[in-house]
């Protein structure tokens, strides 16, 4: 089915370790988006691509790192685990930005 | 900068009664607006967009939401709620020009009584 995937669907790390989620979608969309939900704080951005290649920092971008070598991916690196990264994960695409977002059913990360 | 308010943190509704979500944003050209829905465990999902023309705009399950300018507010409703219904709703918003990054509310969730 088209849409986004997200991998892994749950994950527990201990601080300072390291991991990467993956994010694909296969709608040929331009623009794809890491946001984070934490209880009462809604969704906050913190990197987001326009295009193959580029990045860009959102509104929480400190502790994470992203890639996009090939457009259908979307990577999101944490270099060294902090409980404060304990939260679910959502990535979205989107053929423009203003066309309303595809959204993965989440990550769940617990940083102990 | 841009902020999206949604006043109410949880709705309680009959099964069958109508239902209102108050979304408010604050911009001062015409925004783009959305409305998403998360089921629990779930991502979101789309539910409806205004981006202009007709203020009145329908979407998917049975929602519609009016953008009303002077009041600067994109209520979500439905005229008879399911319980399959329950679930959290998000407001957003983004500029006409620029990035494009929608803005979002911090949610209503909606709890549906049999």
């Amino acid at each position: 089915n088209a849409g986004v995937t997200q991998t892994p669907k749950f994950r527990v790390l201990k601080t300072g370790q390291s991991m990467t989620l993956l994010c694909a979608q296969d709608m040929n969309h331009e623009y794809m988006y890491w946001y984070r939900q934490d209880p009462g704080m809604g969704l906050r951005l913190i990197h987001y691509s326009v295009g193959e290649g580029t990045t860009a920092k959102g509104e929480v971008p400190d502790g994470y790192n992203v890639s996009r070598l090939k457009k259908q991916n979307f990577l999101l690196g944490l270099e060294s685990a902090a409980p404060s990264q304990t939260s679910v994960y959502f990535c979205a695409s989107s053929w423009k930005g203003n066309y309303g977002y595809t959204f993965g059913s989440g990550t769940r990360l617990t940083v102990v | 900068a841009q902020s999206v308010t949604q006043p109410d943190i949880h709705i309680t509704v009959s099964e069958g009664a109508s239902l209102e979500l108050r979304c408010n944003y604050s911009y001062g050209a015409t925004p783009y607006l959305f409305w998403y829905v998360q089921s629990p465990g779930q991502g979101l999902q789309l539910l409806l967009k205004y981006f202009s023309g007709d203020t009145l705009v329908q979407g998917i399950k049975g929602f519609e939401a009016e953008f009303k300018r002077s009041q600067s507010s994109f209520n979500l409703r439905k005229p008879s709620v399911h319980w399959s219904d329950a679930a959290e709703y998000f407001c957003a918003s983004s500029s006409s020009g620029g990035s494009y990054i929608p803005t979002f509310g911090r949610g209503t969730s909606l709890i549906v009584h049999p």
